[in-house]
C-alpha cells in the first residue's frame, strides 16, 4: 500500500471548516484513499473513503486531486467534538491488506 | 447494532507474567483484527483473521504473543512472558470482509507491564 504524508498537527476555529492535508504520490490506480479519526481513549472511526471522484457523507467531504496524489478531508462547521487524531490511509482495492496507521493529523479545536 | 466489544478495559501486570485480552466482534462480521497501539504512534496490525483462518501475522511477536479466533466469532490475544515494551493499548477490529469495508474498531484495552 502506498505512503501517506501528513501535518503532525493542526489547529481549527469551532464553527469554522477543517481541512487536513494527506499526500500519497506514489498512490496507484486501484487503490482507495481512508479516512479515520481517533478521539482521545477510544479506537478509530471510519470516517469517508475514495478512489477518483470526491465524496460527502454526514460527517465530512473527501477531496481527491486529479492526479490523485494528494486529497482533502474537509470537516464543514467543526465543533469541539472534532477534536482527535486523523489518518489518512490508502489501500489496495483488493482489501486483503488490514489498514495500515501512519502517525496521523492531531487536530485541536479551539473554542 | 452493538459494536466491538473488548475486555478487561485496563490491565497492570508485572513483568514476566501473562495476560489475555478478549474480543467480541460486531455479529456476522467475518473479519477480524488485533492492533497494539503505543503511546503517540498510530495502531500497528498483529495479527488479522478471515473467519477462523490466520490471513496475516507477520508483525505478531510469536515468541511470547499467540491469538486464536475460535468458531470463527470471539478472539483471545494472549502475551507470555510480557515484557515492559508491551505496554500499550490493544484494540481489536472487525469488519464484514475483506475488501474495501469499513472497520469498527472496539475501545481498546490498555496495558501496562512493570
Amino acid at each position: 500500500d502506498a505512503k501517506t504524508t501528513q501535518p503532525p498537527s493542526m489547529d481549527c476555529a469551532e464553527g469554522r471548516a477543517a481541512n487536513l492535508p494527506c499526500n500519497h504520490s506514489t498512490i496507484s490506480g486501484n487503490e482507495y484513499v481512508y479516512w479515520y479519526r481517533q478521539i482521545h481513549s477510544q479506537g478509530p472511526q471510519y470516517i469517508i473513503h475514495g478512489l477518483k471522484n470526491n465524496e460527502t457523507n454526514e460527517m465530512a467531504s473527501l477531496i481527491i486531486t486529479e492526479d490523485r496524489k494528494s486529497s482533502t478531508l474537509i470537516l464543514p462547521h467543526a465543533t469541539l467534538r472534532d477534536t482527535a487524531v486523523y489518518y489518512c490511509i490508502v489501500r489496495g482495492h483488493t482489501g486483503r491488506r488490514a489498514l495500515t496507521f501512519g502517525s496521523g493529523t492531531r487536530l485541536q479545536v479551539q473554542p | 447494532e452493538a459494536g466491538v466489544a473488548q475486555s478487561p478495559r485496563y490491565k497492570i501486570i508485572e513483568k514476566r507474567q501473562s495476560v489475555a485480552f478478549w474480543c467480541n466482534p460486531i455479529s456476522g462480521h467475518a473479519t477480524l483484527y488485533w492492533y497494539q497501539q503505543i503511546l503517540g504512534q498510530g495502531p500497528k496490525l498483529l495479527i488479522q483473521f478471515q473467519n477462523n483462518g490466520v490471513v496475516d501475522d507477520s508483525q505478531l511477536p510469536k515468541d511470547r504473543f499467540s491469538a486464536e479466533r475460535l468458531k470463527g466469532v470471539d478472539s483471545t490475544l494472549k502475551i507470555q512472558p510480557a515484557k515492559l515494551e508491551d505496554s500499550a493499548v490493544y484494540l481489536c477490529a472487525s469488519s464484514e470482509g475483506q475488501g474495501n469495508t469499513e472497520a469498527f474498531f472496539g475501545q481498546g484495552t490498555r496495558l501496562t507491564v512493570v
